[in-house]
């Protein structure tokens, strides 16, 4: 069961650089999210999708951008690369269904930026 | 307010001790509530979700209460291996779906 399957695990990028963190899970989940992690705090919600052609803003979109062609793919663009980026990327999906909003992770990508 | 809040700790307890943390919420639509853990520098993993007034599971209670708008975790005879921050998210809102916002989480540090 590969669950939710994030590539890269690791990463490192010079500023301004761009590239896309591919999250795609095989469970038929309509729901995907994507969240940011620094060091010693909370996941923050970058975007999330309800299901493919429909994404929406989290709490901090800024220096992203998402796309959801597929239920299966959520990949993560990140255009000129910042030192503020610098965190661990976590993509989730849930099925959304009522009450079962359980979110099954990926690992995660360590992005380092310099 | 924000959507949710929780105390970060460190919570640090000796081995066997009981210890619980609170965990609040604005949104009163949410019907349903989940407690996840995570590990230092992994993937956070489901621990118990929470549907009507409570749950339990073994050495662990989870308790909602509407009125004021939190939840709470217990966890009792606390285990070195219990070890590890524990996030809160409210989640099923009526009319479909919603952003799964996790609190910022509360540590624990359970010790000899």
């Amino acid at each position: 069961n590969a669950g939710v399957t994030q590539t890269p695990k690791f990463r490192i990028l010079k500023i301004g650089q761009s590239m896309t963190l591919q999250c795609t899970q095989d469970m038929n989940h309509n729901y995907m999210y994507w969240y940011r992690q620094d060091p010693g705090m909370g996941l923050k919600l970058i975007y999330y999708s309800v299901g493919a052609g429909i994404t929406d803003k989290g709490e901090v979109p800024n220096g992203y951008n998402v796309s959801r062609s597929t239920t299966e793919d959520f990949p993560l663009r990140l255009e000129l690369a910042a030192p503020s980026q610098t965190s661990v990327y976590f993509c989730a999906s849930s099925s959304g269904q009522g009450w079962s909003t359980e979110a099954f992770f990926g690992q995660g990508t360590r992005l380092t930026v310099v | 307010r924000k959507e949710v809040e929780q105390d970060p700790g460190p919570f640090n307890v000796p081995e066997g001790a009981t210890v619980a943390f609170n965990c609040t919420y604005s949104n009163s639509a949410s019907q349903s509530f989940f407690w996840y853990r995570q590990d230092c520098r992994k993937e956070p993993k489901l621990l118990m979700s929470v549907y009507s007034s409570g749950n339990e599971d073994g050495r662990f209670t989870a308790q909602l209460n509407r009125a004021s708008q939190y939840i709470s975790l217990l966890i009792r005879d606390s285990k070195l291996s219990d070890s590890a921050t524990y996030l809160c998210v409210p989640g099923g809102v009526t009319g479909g779906g919603n952003k799964l916002t996790f609190g910022t989480g509360t540590q624990l540090k359970v010790e000899l």
